[in-house]
């Protein structure tokens, strides 16, 4: 069974610099799994922020980007804002039309 | 504009059944794949289903393989779940979600776009 990780909460101070990261249970998380992030605020559909490693969705502020560190993924805020503070989720497709979602890291914001 | 509307929750006994929809607007409905996505009450995310744009690749998770059914209706617009033999932990509010597969001539895999959800409850 597949297990996408993510840490369960962060905490950055407001301008501050926070990097989430996405990995896998067993073995390293690479372009290949065209790792996406998404942004969900309470009782809020998710929206898409990334995708493809590193591609911003439209409409995304460049204080957001993605890459890859060692062997996982990873979204970086730079310069976080109040309106940051959400649930962030990666997932990762696994080929074969099979797609492994993160627990989700709880970002706050003070 | 992109829209998905998701409908069909409700609450139901276990054992029970229901059928989500997810009616469709703004974009070519039969070009897209489509997935199922949803999340119990204060939990993550949880990949449910997927369906390619003409049917012919149909995809599940585990924990729903078996009970659950997904199907489109190009014609209609629509994309459908049909829920089976529910379980307490199916409870859920379940998002309808676009799926991308390629951008340009370079392949991406992502969800772009996402319905508000329908919530179904498991409960006796």
């Amino acid at each position: 069974q597949t297990v996408v990780t993510q840490e369960p909460s962060f905490s950055v101070s407001p301008g501050g610099t926070v990097t989430l990261t996405c990995g896998l249970s067993s073995g390293s998380v690479s372009i290949n799994y065209y790792p996406s992030w998404y942004q969900q605020t309470p009782g809020q559909a998710p929206r898409t922020l990334m995708y493809s490693t590193n591609t911003r969705s439209s409409g995304v502020p460049d204080r957001f980007s993605g890459s890859i560190l060692g062997n996982k993924a990873a979204l970086t805020i730079t310069g976080a804002q109040a309106d940051d503070e959400s649930d962030y989720y990666c997932v990762l497709y696994m080929g074969s039309g099979i797609w492994v979602f993160g627990g989700g890291t709880k970002l706050t914001v003070l | 504009e992109v829209q998905l509307v998701e409908s069909g929750g409700g609450l139901v006994k276990p054992g029970g059944s229901l059928r989500l929809s997810c009616a469709a607007s703004g974009f070519t409905f039969s070009s897209y794949a489509l997935s199922w996505v949803r999340q119990a009450p204060g939990k993550g995310l949880e990949w449910v289903s997927s369906i390619s744009s003409s049917s012919s690749y149909i995809y599940y998770a585990d924990s729903v393989k078996g009970r659950f059914t997904i199907s489109r209706d190009n014609a209609k617009n629509s994309l459908y779940l049909q829920v089976n033999s529910l379980r307490a932990e199916d409870t859920a509010v379940y998002y309808c979600a676009r799926e991308v597969w390629s951008s340009g001539s370079y392949y991406v895999y992502y969800f772009d776009y996402w319905g508000q959800g329908t919530l179904v409850t498991v409960s006796s």
